[in-house]
């Protein structure tokens, strides 16, 4: 079946650090994978998506690359600042013809100044 | 520039009362869904529509009943509330075809006493 699995949050971090979310997936087939951002008090935002293998998703300075070896789609960013402070979730799309998501459990990050 | 609109956006309820969460979207979209967010459980899938007049069930539908009249709109119904459906509820919608870029509404947070 599909399942994602993040790493346990929450991620405390001073503004400027470096920021991994490790994000791994077990599907059948090639899902889509993408990462979402939720931001406090609203609904989730795509933040970026990768389609197939060896891809890289990236927007807003957050990047993730698509390894299928791995089977994983961690999400990075160089240097974060406090308005990156939000729970982000890892999520896959079963390509069976619905639009229907798997998430992860979310990782909730705080960046402090 | 009104996108998911979801209501009500917070709602208590007693055991046994039935209620109905309303969604609508405004960008021609064929996919519509809703989901519940739980701590520590992420999103979960309770029914989906590929277009009006089509509906399926998600991961986790029991205790919710969901219509599709038209395109714009994707009620979800709790018919009797139990307290294990208190959670965050959001709908979302996507145009078929881009699996998995959902557009979110904000959210309706439900209380069952």
């Amino acid at each position: 079946g599909n399942s994602v699995t993040q790493m346990e949050g929450p991620v405390t971090l001073s503004e400027e650090a470096f920021l991994t979310i490790n994000c791994t997936y077990t599907a059948t087939g090639y899902p889509s994978l993408f990462w979402y951002v939720q931001y406090p008090g609203e609904g989730l935002q795509l933040l970026l998506k990768a389609t197939k293998a060896d891809d890289k998703g990236s927007n807003k300075g957050f990047e993730a690359t698509y390894r299928k070896e791995t089977t994983s789609f961690h999400l990075e960013k160089g240097s974060v600042q406090v308005s990156d402070s939000a729970v982000y979730f890892c999520a896959l799309s079963d390509r069976g013809g619905a639009n229907n998501l798997f998430f992860g459990t979310g990782t909730r990050l705080t960046v402090i100044p | 520039n009104a996108g998911v609109t979801q209501t009500p956006k917070f709602q208590v309820l007693k055991t046994g009362q039935s209620m109905t969460l309303q969604c609508a979207q405004d960008m021609n979209h064929e996919y519509m869904s809703w989901y519940r967010q739980d701590p520590g459980m992420g999103l979960r899938l309770i029914h989906y529509s590929v277009g009006a007049g089509i509906t399926d069930q998600g991961e986790v539908p029991n205790g919710y009943n969901v219509s599709r009249s038209t395109t714009e709109d994707f009620p979800l119904r709790l018919l009797s509330a139990a307290p294990s459906q208190t959670s965050v509820y959001f709908c979302a919608s996507s145009r078929q075809g881009l699996a998995g870029e959902l557009f979110f509404g904000e959210g309706s947070r439900l209380t069952v006493l």
